[in-house]
């Protein structure tokens, strides 16, 4: 089955990075997209970022511009994420989400959508000094 | 950046009664980029409605989704135990990124 299997719980101190990794399976990792979505505790979800993983172009939140990296293996079907300069801001869970990469043509128009359908479980990145 | 706001912010009913949630964005979304999603607490959100009304595969009928524009709606027509939760919108936005809402939180009355 369809399946995103997220790393472990990580414990970092301020200034430091973070790099999460998320294994696909149980579907051809290059034909989708994955996201970066991040939840502090007790907070809305907060999207990072994403990268197509067939082609490995990337798009990052403007908040996280310049201390985020997503990257991915598509020979281990992996994605990574790395946030570096970590503050206690920054203490949350952070999940991967596959995108489908729907485009439905309609008279010749092409219509996008963009959801995630399959959740990896979350990772607990804790900034502690 | 398209801002989302969810309303109410929390929802007090009971199983069997009518739930309707309101997601309203800041500047009108192409309804293929809106989405609702379902969290527990404990638990990765999970995927409910695409494109403002289509359900995601194994998602209950009792769940539907409407609207267009600035305006979309998540209703659950008869709520069952399992639904209470927290419930979040999401768009995609004409800067290429997605935003999510404050979320509703549908809780047992």
């Amino acid at each position: 089955q369809v399946q995103l299997v997220q790393s472990g719980a990580e414990v970092k101190k301020p200034g430091a990075s973070v790099k999460v990794s998320c294994k696909a399976s149980g579907y051809t990792f290059t034909s989708y997209a994955m996201h970066w979505v991040r939840q502090a505790p007790g907070q809305r979800l907060e999207w990072m970022g994403w990268i197509n993983a067939g082609n490995g172009n990337t798009k990052y939140s403007q908040k996280f511009q310049g201390r985020v990296t997503i990257t991915r293996d598509t020979s281990a079907s992996t994605a990574y994420m790395e946030l570096s300069s970590l503050r206690s801001e920054d203490t949350a869970v952070y999940y991967c989400a596959r995108d489908p990469l729907i485009v439905v043509v309609v008279a010749a128009t092409n219509y996008y959508y963009y959801y995630m359908d399959v959740w990896g479980k979350g990772t607990t990145v804790t900034v502690s000094s | 950046e398209i801002v989302l706001t969810q309303s109410p912010g929390t929802l007090s009913l009971s199983p069997g009664e009518r739930a309707t949630l309101s997601c309203r964005a800041s500047q009108s979304v192409s309804s293929s980029y809106l989405a609702w999603y379902q969290q527990k607490p404990g638990q990765a959100p999970r995927l409910l409605i695409y494109g403002a009304s289509s359900r995601a595969t194994g998602i209950p009928d009792r769940f539907s989704g409407s609207g267009s524009g600035t305006d979309f709606t998540l209703t659950i027509s008869r709520l069952e135990p399992e639904d209470f939760a927290v419930y979040y919108c999401q768009q995609y936005g004409s800067s290429r990124e997605l935003t999510f809402g404050g979320g509703t939180k549908v809780e047992i009355k």
